[in-house]
């Protein structure tokens, strides 16, 4: 089945205390992203990777970092969370084609960061 | 401003209703406008794209682009519960960057 996987669901951690999300897809897509949802606010791009070895910032990419060393792979790293980056994150990928290609998003992970 | 503009509802109607939804835009460079659907606990998944001016018609659903007043709509006939989801317009420009609104939450009534 193709999809696009997000570990963990759900995280409460502390200010300060490094975490990572993972996020795998199978469908040897090219692009992913990461967005973050909040209220009123939508969906916003934190970064992208057009590929391998290939990232760019999105929006709003300030005190996340992110890698991607294999295709299937792109992790989002918080080096020291703060309250404000409570939200609820998705990962997304996609092929290489035209603009017409559908975007896959994982099911979501929701931060707390007390 | 931001690029693009939703009215966040929330929008409750009765079973067998249209629902209407719509999403205004200010960057003319968008080239394709998308709908997507978003059940509670879920991540958003692609309803429809269009791409021309014009209407485009799936089942209960048509979503409509006005390119020269910059608007968007989209449509869902005989509406049911199970049509109850939070529905996103988003737009790309040829980067390749998607661009959402902040998302119509729909409740059809029983």
């Amino acid at each position: 089945e193709a999809q696009v996987t997000q570990n963990p669901r759900y995280l409460i951690t502390v200010t300060g205390k490094k975490l990572t999300v993972t996020c795998s897809q199978n469908m040897n897509h090219e692009y992913m992203s990461w967005y973050r949802q909040d209220p009123g606010l939508g969906l916003r791009q934190i970064y992208y990777s057009m590929n391998v070895e290939v990232t760019d910032k999105g929006d709003v990419p300030e005190g996340y970092k992110v890698s991607r060393k294999e295709k299937r792979n792109f992790p989002l790293i918080l080096e020291s969370p703060s309250p404000n980056q409570t939200s609820l994150y998705f990962c997304a990928s996609r092929g290489a084609g035209g603009l017409e290609e559908t975007q896959y998003f994982g099911p979501g992970t929701r931060l707390l960061v007390l | 401003q931001k690029e693009v503009e939703q009215d966040p509802g929330p929008l409750s109607v009765p079973e067998g209703a249209i629902v209407s939804l719509n999403c205004t835009y200010s960057n003319s460079a968008f080239q394709y406008f998308m709908w997507y659907r978003q059940y509670s606990r879920k991540g958003p998944e692609l309803l429809m794209y269009t791409y021309s001016s014009g209407n485009k018609e799936d089942g209960r659903f048509t979503a409509q682009v006005d390119k020269s007043s910059k608007y968007i709509s989209l449509f869902i006939r005989d509406s049911q519960p199970s049509d109850s989801a939070t529905y996103l317009c988003a737009m790309i420009h040829n980067d390749y960057k998607l661009s959402f609104g902040a998302g119509t939450t729909v409740t059809v009534r029983a």
